[in-house]
This record gives structure tokens, C-alpha cells and sequence, in this order.
């Protein structure tokens, strides 16, 4: 089955500690994208990548990182800076230049 | 900048109504308009989309309208049954250039919660 994979569902982060997302799809898209939603909130972009080796910041990249080494994988890391980091994560892909975004199941990130 | 506002912010109705979702944004100069349904603790799935130069989409019970000089797009739900009960978001596509590349931008609603009772 083609598809986006998140994982893991839920997790758990203390303080000043970093961790990492995964996001993982297998339907050979180019562009590869990483949302925060906040309860009542639409999704806010964190940073996006339209090929290998190459991302950029969205509108609220501050306290996170990513890496872009293989087409397939777009993780996400929350790093200790991010101070707020309760949310739900989501991880979308497309075909480059193109519209439609297919979105992962999501991530919700907690804090101990 | 691009905003979106979702009107209601929830809507509980009975079993069998026809419904009206509502969406506005800020710029017309948008390249299309989506609709998605958000299952609790879940991804979003596409309901429809809507190119530019569209004025409607038709998906089984869903309609979608697009009014792009307006900023405003509509959801209709027909002979609504508890299954429709979701968050639905719209989101408005844009290019931007940003790092040497021009990339697709969505821009979301805040959502609206539906709940359809028995």
C-alpha cells in the first residue's frame, strides 16, 4: 500500500530535551512538508522540502530542525528551544509543484 | 499576508439536514481551494478541490462553491447522517518564492466541528 507513515503516534518529551519525528512515505513525492495544529486551530507550516538535500522554513520554524538526505524520509526535530511544544504533528507530501497534499496520521507531542 | 476564517466554529444539527459550511480569505490571488475532513486525533483527508478558474466541485452528497473575487467558498452537506461528524478545514493554495524555488503554500482554517445526532 502507497502511502505516509508517522511515527510514533504519541510522544513524550522532559524538559530540555530534544526528539525527533519521523515521517516516512513511499509514493515517490518530491515535496515533503511538516504542519503544527493546536486544538481549535487550523495547521501552521514548520518547514517544507522540495527535493533532496534542500528544505526551507515555514512560518513557525523556530525551535525545530530537519533533514532531508533521503527522498522517502522527512524527520522532524523538536529541539529543547521550542518552548511550547505540545501539539499534534502532521506530515504531508506531493508531487513537485503540484496542489494536492497527501497528509501522515500524525504525531501528538506531549511534555512530562 | 493570507488568512482564513471558518464560520461556525461548530455546528451540531439532527440527522438527515442539509448543511452550509463557510470559508473566507483575505487574497484572491489564490491558484485553487480545498476542502478537508479531520477525523479526531487523525490526518486530514482531501474532500475537494476547486482550481481558480472553477466555480464548483461535486463529490456524492458534497458541493463545494468558489467565489475567488468575493474570497468566500462554501461546503454544502446534503442528508447529513452521524458518519459526516468531523472537523472540516479549508485551506487556500498560493506560490511563493522563497529560497531560490517557488513552492505551493496552504493556507488553513481554523476548521469547524460538525456533529450530526441521531
Amino acid at each position: 500500500d502507497g502511502g505516509i507513515t508517522q511515527s510514533p503516534k504519541y510522544l513524550f518529551r522532559k524538559e530540555g530535551q530534544n526528539v525527533t519525528l519521523s515521517c516516512e512515505q513511499n509514493l515517490n513525492h518530491d515535496a515533503m512538508y511538516w504542519y503544527r495544529q493546536d486544538p481549535g486551530q487550523g495547521l501552521r507550516l514548520i518547514y517544507y522540502s522540495q527535493i533532496v538535500n534542500d528544505f526551507q522554513k515555514g512560518d513557525i520554524a523556530e525551535g525545530y530542525s530537519v533533514s532531508r538526505e533521503k527522498k522517502e524520509s522527512f524527520p522532524l526535530t523538536v529541539t529543547s528551544a521550542q518552548k511550547n511544544p505540545t501539539a499534534f504533528y502532521l506530515c504531508a507530501s506531493s508531487i513537485y509543484r503540484t496542489e494536492t497534499q497527501y497528509f501522515g496520521p500524525g504525531t501528538r507531542l506531549l511534555v512530562l | 499576508k493570507q488568512e482564513v476564517t471558518q464560520i461556525p466554529a461548530a455546528l451540531s444539527v439532527p440527522e438527515g439536514e442539509n448543511l452550509v459550511l463557510n470559508c473566507s480569505f483575505t487574497d484572491s490571488a489564490i491558484y485553487n481551494l480545498q476542502w478537508f475532513r479531520q477525523d479526531p486525533g487523525k490526518g486530514l483527508t482531501s474532500l475537494l478541490l476547486i482550481q481558480s478558474s472553477q466555480r464548483e466541485q461535486t463529490s456524492g452528497r458534497l458541493n463545494a462553491s468558489l467565489d475567488k473575487s468575493s474570497g468566500r467558498s462554501t461546503l454544502y452537506i446534503a442528508a447529513s447522517q452521524p458518519g459526516d461528524s468531523a472537523t472540516y478545514l479549508c485551506a487556500v493554495s498560493h506560490w511563493l518564492n522563497a529560497g531560490g524555488t517557488s513552492y505551493g503554500k496552504l493556507t488553513f482554517g481554523q476548521g469547524t466541528i460538525l456533529t450530526v445526532h441521531p
